[in-house]
């Protein structure tokens, strides 16, 4: 069975400080790994996805096949990124996602 | 306007009824989703469609019915079954094997009375 655990329910960090929100999954073949992220009064949009190897608003996210973990990090957090992040996996057919996780960047 | 359209935006539902949330998407997307938010749990798959009368179950099936009789269309009924409704509904929808291009509705916040 696929699944994604999220362990951070909330996470608080200070403006230009390193940020990292954890995603483990579970899944029996080759998944694809994805970030969603929802911004206030915003629809849940993606922000990321492994295959891509990109950057997005400076978040980058490793696949680690090993670990199992796709964590999502960014190396100065800012205030225009305190949003709600959900970790998604998909093994072709449907997405699953993550319990989320809130993260709050003070000045 | 193209997108993903959730209707209506809050509903009440009595104890014993069912009441039906609507999901239109004008992105010629084959596939749609239904998810139920609740805080603390993320999103859980309740159903999925990839093709038009062609639907499958997600995690959390029990208490609900869907249809895609149109590829525009998914509408989900919570029926008198489900004991819990009370969530935040969201309908996404995406082309097939595509997830980047994964849509999101609005949402419709169900409350029982």
């Amino acid at each position: 069975a696929q699944r994604v655990t999220q362990p951070e329910k909330l996470l608080s960090v200070f403006k230009g400080a390193p940020v990292e929100l954890k995603c483990n999954y579970s899944y029996s073949g080759s998944p694809e790994l994805f970030w969603y992220v929802q911004y206030s009064r915003q629809r849940l949009q993606l922000l990321l996805r492994h295959i891509s190897r990109e950057s997005i608003k400076g978040f980058t996210a490793d696949l680690n096949k090993g670990e199992t973990s796709f964590h999502l990090k960014k190396p100065f957090a800012q205030e225009e990124d305190s949003a709600m992040y959900y970790c998604a996996l998909t093994g072709g057919n449907d997405m699953r996602f993550g319990a989320g996780t809130r993260l709050t960047v003070k000045p | 306007d193209g997108g993903i359209t959730q209707s209506p935006k809050y509903l009440f539902r009595k104890e014993g009824q069912n009441v039906t949330l609507s999901c239109e998407q004008n992105l010629n997307h084959d596939a749609m989703y239904w998810y139920r938010q609740d805080p603390g749990q993320g999103l859980r798959l309740i159903y999925y469609s990839q093709i038009v009368n062609d639907f499958q179950k997600g995690d959390i099936a029990e208490g609900y019915s869907v249809s895609r009789e149109k590829k525009e269309s998914f509408p989900l009924t919570v029926t008198s079954a489900q004991k819990n409704p009370t969530a935040f509904y969201l309908c996404a929808s995406s082309t097939i094997g595509d997830h980047e291009k994964l849509f999101f509705g609005s949402g419709t916040q169900l409350s029982v009375l």
